[in-house]
Formats: C-alpha cells, structure tokens, sequence
C-alpha cells in the first residue's frame, strides 16, 4: 500500500522557474490538501480539495496553483519561483472529514524545495 | 479563526525522563484533537488522537487527554527512549474540516 507519494523529493530553481509538485494517493480519499513548513511556522495550508473538480485556497495560497482532475491526484504548480517558496512540501489526504469523526490525514514524505 | 498553541522552543531530556509537551487550542464547537510526529527526514505519522471532552488518547507509551474546561491536549510519555526524538505537532480538525497545527516542537533525547 503506497499511501501518499509525492515526487521529486528535491528540487532546485531558480528565481522566475516553474515547476510542478506531483502528489498522488492510493487509498480513494475525498480530501487532499497542500501545506509547507517553514523552521519555527509549523505547517502552513496552501490549497486543499475535497473532490474530483473542487479546490480551494487555504492560509498561503499566494504563487501556487492547483487542480484536482482525478481522485488520486493533486498536483502544485510554483507558476514564477521566488526565494521566499524555499520550504519543505507536504501534500496530505483522508477521507472527507467531519468534526467528530476524528479523521485521520496521511501525509507524503515531503519535497525539499530551493529557490536560488 | 481555530487555531493550536504549542509551548515554545526545543525540548532536550536524558533518556527514561519525563516528557511533556503542552499544547492548548482555539476552536469554535467541538474539535477533533491529535498530535503527529515527524521523524528526521519524513513526513508527519499520527501517533495519537481524542475525539470528546474526557477522551485520552494513547500509543507507543504516550498520553494525552482531551480537557474541554481548560482548551488543552498535553502530550505525556513516562519514560523517553532516544528513539523518540522527533519533532511533535498538535493539531485539530474543527467544523471548518481543516487542519490547524501548532508549531512544533523538536524533542531529543540523549542516552
């Protein structure tokens, strides 16, 4: 069971550069979500879907895009690199939670970004 | 807005020491609470939650007990190994349905 994979685990760019975070989950859950962390900020959420078609911006949208085309996967765009997008990425998923459920979120191992 | 308050700064203690870890939140109704861990090098794993007031939650020898009257879910383990250094989030998950994290808080364990 992959769980939540998210690919490349590195990455430098330079300032003005596009790339794209790939994130994709195996487990068919309605929710995925997209954070970075920064030393001393914890984990910041910068768009989240809660299905096929529906996405929304959360605390740090501002630089980023994402779609949500298929159920497994939830790509982020970095559309003109900056230095201040130097952070670890975190991409997330779970079922659709509600307050009570106590829903669990599984998270990728991260990718390290860069931007020089 | 929801959000979580953890207790500044890193936490250093020998190994078989007491650790805690408090953590206190802000939330409208009536959240869902946990606390992840995030080894060097990895993404964060859940390691406990609570659901409703009076609720303790517990795994891998650590503890944490959901207090409504006092808005807190410290995090307790009797007796650390150096295996439990890690950095440890708590978080909630309030009506809204997102996750709020406090910041974190790096534990080191020396033998």
């Amino acid at each position: 069971n992959a769980g939540v994979t998210q690919t490349p685990k590195f990455q430098v760019l330079k300032t003005g550069q596009s790339m794209t975070l790939q994130c994709a989950q195996d487990m068919n859950h309605e929710y995925m979500s997209w954070y970075r962390q920064d030393p001393g900020m914890g984990l910041r959420l910068i768009h989240y879907s809660v299905g096929a078609g529906i996405t929304d911006q959360g605390e740090v949208p501002n630089g980023y895009n994402v779609s949500r085309s298929t159920t497994e996967d939830f790509p982020l765009r970095l559309l003109s690199a900056a230095p201040s997008q130097t952070s670890v990425y975190f991409c997330a998923s779970s079922y659709a939670p509600g307050p009570r459920a106590g829903t669990e979120a599984f998270f990728g191992q991260g990718t390290r970004l860069t931007v020089v | 807005g929801n959000s979580v308050t953890q207790m500044e700064g890193p936490v250093t203690l020998s190994e078989e020491a007491f650790l805690t870890i408090n953590c206190t939140y802000t939330a409208t109704g009536y959240p869902s609470l946990f606390w992840y861990v995030q080894y060097p090098g990895e993404g964060l794993q859940l390691l406990l939650k609570a659901t409703k007031a009076d609720d303790k939650g517990s795994n891998k020898g650590f503890e944490a007990t959901y207090r409504k009257e006092t808005t807190s879910f410290h995090l307790e383990k009797g007796s650390v190994q150096v295996s439990d250094s890690a950095v440890y989030f708590c978080a909630l998950r309030g009506g809204n349905n997102r996750l709020a994290f406090g910041k974190g808080n790096q534990v080191v364990v020396i033998p």
